[in-house]
């Protein structure tokens, strides 16, 4: 089946840019998209295809996807990006698949 | 706009068996599969299993193969989700999932969640 593997944690200080990876086989032949999820929330799509932001999601929000690692870049990063966050592809095999999440800290 | 409320928590015990629900609105019900996925504490989701609401068939993960059922009631808008010989490594929130598009691969709408305690 294929896998997903994300940091757990990654810090940011205020204002600046935290870069959250995505690593898998290949990953660059995957689509792959990212959620954000606070403390007893629902996930909330943050990205989709790599690097299309749903309606909504500001531009502070980018991604990238080549060879083995996809990631997720917040610019500019504000105290409520602070969440877990989790990319997610589709696999022909094992279906939708997910990382095990990034927290992430604002300092 | 996409509308869900899935059912308030539950408590089993092991060997036990569950079933949830999820009441959809905003959009047309059999136009959609609706999926459930769940994620246990500390985890990220993992896919367990969809229906198509419009002609009932349904996919599951193999890895819950024989122990999950996946239905729909469209006179109701529902789709209910029941897990069968609960263990402890079932406890986690559970989640139903409506899309349109199932080839795009990802989700834009999520129910609340509901959390499943197995617990002796």
């Amino acid at each position: 089946s294929y896998e997903l593997t994300q940091p757990l944690s990654v810090s940011v200080a205020l204002g600046q840019t935290a870069r959250i990876t995505c690593g898998g086989d290949n990953i660059r032949d995957y689509s792959v998209h990212w959620y954000q999820q606070r403390p007893g929330q629902a996930p909330t799509l943050v990205l989709y295809r790599d690097v299309n932001r749903p309606s909504g999601i500001p531009d502070r929000f980018s991604g990238s996807n080549s060879g083995n690692t996809a990631t997720l870049t917040i610019t500019r990063a504000q105290a409520g990006d602070e969440a877990a966050y989790y990319c997610q592809v589709w696999d022909s095999t094992a279906a939708w698949v997910f990382g095990g999440g990034t927290e992430l800290t604002v300092l | 706009q996409v509308h869900l409320v899935q059912s308030e928590a539950e408590v089993r015990r092991p060997g036990a068996s569950v079933q949830l629900s999820c009441k959809t609105s905003g959009y047309t019900f059999i136009n959609y599969h609706v999926l459930w996925l769940r994620q246990a504490p500390g985890q990220g989701p993992e896919w367990m299993g969809l229906i198509n609401a419009g002609n009932t068939k349904t996919k599951y993960s193999q890895k819950f193969q024989g122990r999950v059922t996946i239905v729909r009631d469209t006179s109701a808008n529902r789709v209910y989700m029941e897990l069968s010989r609960l263990t402890y490594e079932d406890t986690a929130v559970y989640y139903c999932v409506p899309t349109r598009d199932i080839l795009s691969g990802f989700f834009e709408d999520w129910g609340q969640g509901t959390l499943v305690i197995v617990s002796s």
